[in-house]
């Protein structure tokens, strides 16, 4: 089946200490995005990546690093520098072409840092 | 400022009574809009999409959305509610074409009451 993968689906961290969270697809799309949902908030975009190897920043991306090194996956490191990193993150992808903008979302991931 | 507002933050229906959950735009141009569906601790799911084609838009589990320019509204119906569509809807809209990305309203909950 297609779709977009993300791991753990809860996630424990200290604080002080970095943590990656994994997002894979198999959908064959070029776009890649991590959005970060607080409660009772929409999603606010975090980093996004149209292409290998190039990304940049969203509205919220101090505190984050991506890398896109392959096609498929678009790993996230909230380090700790991140004030506030206790949420829940979302990756979505999507295709680029013309005006199809519609993005396909992974399950999540709940990161707790205490 | 370009942005999307959710008129209500949660609304409360029967089953088998009709759904309306508000959503207004604001744009410089017409976009390409969106509502998503959350359930509890899951990603999003697209419900529908709007592309400039048909004002009235159908989409999954009988829910459709009716684009009107002049009121610039993206209102969400559907006729007769199920317990199953108790969950967090989001509209979304292209504001920025040029990174591909969406800004989400802040959400709408809806519950079912048997």
């Amino acid at each position: 089946d297609g779709g977009i993968t993300q791991s753990p689906k809860y996630l424990f961290r200290k604080e002080g200490q970095n943590v990656t969270l994994s997002c894979e697809q198999n959908l064959n799309h070029d776009a890649m995005y991590w959005y970060r949902q607080d409660p009772g908030q929409g999603l606010r975009l975090i980093y996004y990546s149209q292409i290998v190897n190039d990304f940049q920043k969203g509205d919220i991306a101090e505190g984050y690093s991506v890398s896109r090194e392959k096609k498929e996956s678009f790993p996230l490191t909230v380090t700790s520098a991140q004030k506030n990193p206790t949420a829940f993150y979302l990756c979505a992808s999507s295709i680029v072409a013309g005006d199809s903008y519609e993005q396909y979302f992974g399950p999540g991931t709940r990161l707790t840092v205490t | 400022a370009q942005s999307v507002t959710q008129l209500d933050s949660h609304v409360s229906v029967s089953e088998g009574t009709p759904v309306l959950l508000r959503c207004n735009y604001s744009s410089s141009y017409s976009p390409s809009l969106f509502w998503y569906v959350q359930h509890p601790n899951k990603g999003l799911q697209l419900l529908l999409k709007y592309t400039s084609a048909a004002t009235l838009v159908k989409g999954i589990n009988g829910f459709e959305a009716e684009f009107k320019k002049s009121e610039t509204s993206f209102h969400l119906t559907k006729p007769s509610a199920h317990m199953s569509d108790a969950a967090e809807y989001f509209c979304v809209v292209t504001l920025d074409t040029g990174r591909r990305a969406l800004t989400f309203g802040s959400g709408t909950r809806l519950q079912v009451q048997p």
